[in-house]
């Protein structure tokens, strides 16, 4: 069984649109963060939720709104989609303490036309 | 092609060499350094772990080495592979006063393993 699984692998869309990737992980853990990989590889996390509760938000445009109905679960929803929003986006997963170890996602590469 | 347009740390090696991917991270109060391997198309991958508290940590065929003194982290990979070939990040993980932590990935370097 897959520990982090995300839909959809992959997500093709006009600008302006507005568009949800799903995140469910199945291996306990109480926080779950999202991540962006640009087109130079780089890793930047966006947001993380510990038992529902949001506890990362970095500087992301407000446009962004994860949801977490439950701790197995982090939803990213993306309103009015611009070009520059295209990337990969993980998921992660892990216990909440510094030195827990963070899984991830296959990644969802989002495409905005 | 996929690596148009990237400019990472490059490292190439032939089969069964040693491979050292090297890794400076920005962070003094640091507590925790992970090495995640990220082959296409895939999710970071867990590799090997280290806290602060520690200079050296081996694995299977890997083994992390870390200098506080120069913020200075590596990646050994003995007998290098094929199936090794990757980009490879560290990352560094601080609570900044907290109870929990944030993953600061650093920038990457491709590793191709030559047959």
């Amino acid at each position: 069984d897959t520990a982090v699984s995300q839909t959809p692998k992959y997500l093709v869309t006009q600008m302006g649109n507005d568009k949800s990737i799903k995140c469910e992980q199945n291996l306990g853990h109480d926080t779950m963060y999202w991540y962006k990989q640009d087109s130079k590889k780089f890793l930047k996390i966006m947001f993380s939720y510990n038992n529902k509760e949001l506890i990362i938000n970095e500087t992301v445009p407000n446009r962004f709104s994860p949801k977490s109905p439950d701790k197995a679960h982090l939803n990213l929803h993306i309103n009015s989609l611009e070009l520059g929003d295209s990337a990969v986006y993980f998921c992660a997963s892990s216990f909440l303490a510094v030195t827990d170890t963070q899984y991830f996602g296959p990644g969802t590469r989002l495409t905005v036309l | 092609g996929e690596s148009v347009g990237l400019h990472l740390p490059t490292l190439s090696v032939q089969e069964g060499d040693n491979s050292i991917i090297n890794c400076a991270y920005s962070n003094s109060a640091s507590d925790y350094f992970i090495w995640y391997k990220q082959e296409s198309g895939k999710g970071p991958q867990f590799i090997i772990d280290i806290r602060s508290n520690m200079d050296k940590r081996q694995g299977q065929r890997v083994t992390v080495l870390l200098n506080k003194t120069v913020k200075h982290l590596s990646l050994q990979i003995a007998a290098t592979q094929p199936g090794d070939s990757a980009v490879y990040f560290c990352a560094e993980n601080s609570a900044g006063g907290t109870s929990y932590g944030k993953l600061t990935f650093g920038q990457g370097t491709i590793l191709t393993v030559h047959p």
